[in-house]
This record gives C-alpha cells, structure tokens and sequence, in this order.
C-alpha cells in the first residue's frame, strides 16, 4: 500500500494568514493526488483533483502543487470558513489512501 | 443535483454483519464516467477507503477487509450496497458512500455518513 503523510498535524492561524499544508507519498504517484476539506460533522468535500486542479465552485485562494511524491496545499488568505481537517488522498493506485490530516484552527 | 444517502442499522453486534445502502438520486450509477465507492472513518480518526465498483462488473476491495467485505448493485433502485461480515468494535465508524469521478479521479460527492455502532 502506498503511505501517505502530511504534516503539520494541526496548526493555528489567524483569519488572513498564508497556510500551507505538505503531503508526502511513500512512492512516486504522479500527479494522482487530491485534497479534500472536512468540517465537524459533515462529510469531506473534494477541493483539488490531480495535485492542481481546483474543483468547481471551490474558491480559488486554494491551490495545490506538486508530483511525485511530495505535495502542497495553499490557502493563500486564510477565511473563517476555511477551518477544518484537510485530508490528502492518492488515486494512484488501490487500495487508495488518504494522509492522517491536518486541523487548521483559529489562532 | 446529485444526492447520494447512506441508510441502514445503526447498531451491529459483535460478530454479525453490517449492512448499508447508498441510495443515488440526480444521476445514474451506470454512468461511464463514474466509479461509486464505499469509505469508512473511525470516530475521531481518519478516513479509510473499504472498495469502488464500476457498474459493469470491476469491483476493486481494500486487501486489508478484503476477506470479510462485498459491495452490490441494484441498477433498477440505482442503489449499492455495502456488506461487511465478522464485525468488531474496530469496524465502528461513520461509513459515506461516495461517486468516484473518473476525470478527476477523486472523490465526488459524498454522502452525509452514517455511524455505525459495534456492541452486543
């Protein structure tokens, strides 16, 4: 199985601020890797599909970049509505696997 | 608008099989441009791909449940089906179904989730 990891972890910012969240796969997967946005409660919702296309009608301060095995998600100014779990997911191949997260929470 | 909806028992003993449909509304499942799938999140945990099938036969399983899981069609219902036998409190989860995009190979809604809870 390909792992998947991310880091931070967890992560404080204020309302405005830069974030940026790195994913790291155990082997090379292209460009097959997603992000998806996961508030309390409430299913994971898909942001970025093939490490830098933004999906529709997700707002365009989010950005991915990356290939091979490392990767990045931008939020380039930080919103209320942006804290949650971030999740990273390779569709590289099956099993597909996700990262373990990382919470963005107000500072 | 499509809508996927999770249903089924929200308890399950120890040892017996859980069960839940995934009901699509605003699209079909015969779609060739989508897979559908199945993915699990343990309370408090991260998520977990169990399986995604294609509506002309290729069912692809998790390894690590491949032994005790299956996933059916009903095209007439445009309903799938999850079946997870020998269940254990590890198996407690919020369960979602979701629509695989080909294009862009993600997942694509989701459904809302539903808990599932393991105890006799």
């Amino acid at each position: 199985d390909i792992q998947m990891t991310q880091s931070p972890s967890s992560l404080s910012a204020f309302v405005g601020d830069r974030v940026t969240i790195t994913c790291r796969a155990s082997q090379n997967i292209g460009r097959y890797l997603n992000w998806y946005q996961q508030k309390p409660g409430k299913a994971p919702k898909l942001l970025i599909y093939t490490a830098s296309s933004l999906q529709s009608g997700v707002p365009s301060r989010f950005s991915g970049s990356g290939s091979g095995t490392d990767f990045t998600l931008t939020i380039s100014s930080l919103q209320p509505a942006d804290f949650a779990t971030y999740y990273c997911q390779q569709s590289y191949s099956t099993p597909f696997t996700f990262g373990p997260g990382t919470k963005v929470d107000i500072k | 608008q499509l809508q996927l909806q999770e249903s089924g028992p929200r308890l399950v003993k120890p040892s017996e099989i859980l069960s839940l449909t995934c009901t699509v509304s605003g699209d079909s499942i015969t779609s060739s441009s989508y897979y559908w799938g199945w993915i699990r999140q343990p309370p408090g945990k991260g998520l977990e791909w169990i399986g995604s099938f294609y509506y002309s036969g290729n069912t692809y399983y998790n390894p690590s449940l491949k032994s005790r899981v299956s996933i059916s069609v009903d095209t007439s219902k445009n309903q799938f089906s999850l079946k997870l036998t020998s269940v254990t409190a590890a198996d407690a989860a919020v369960y979602y179904c979701a629509r695989y995009v080909v294009e862009a190979q993600g997942f694509d809604p989701w459904g809302q989730g539903t808990l599932v809870t393991v105890s006799s």
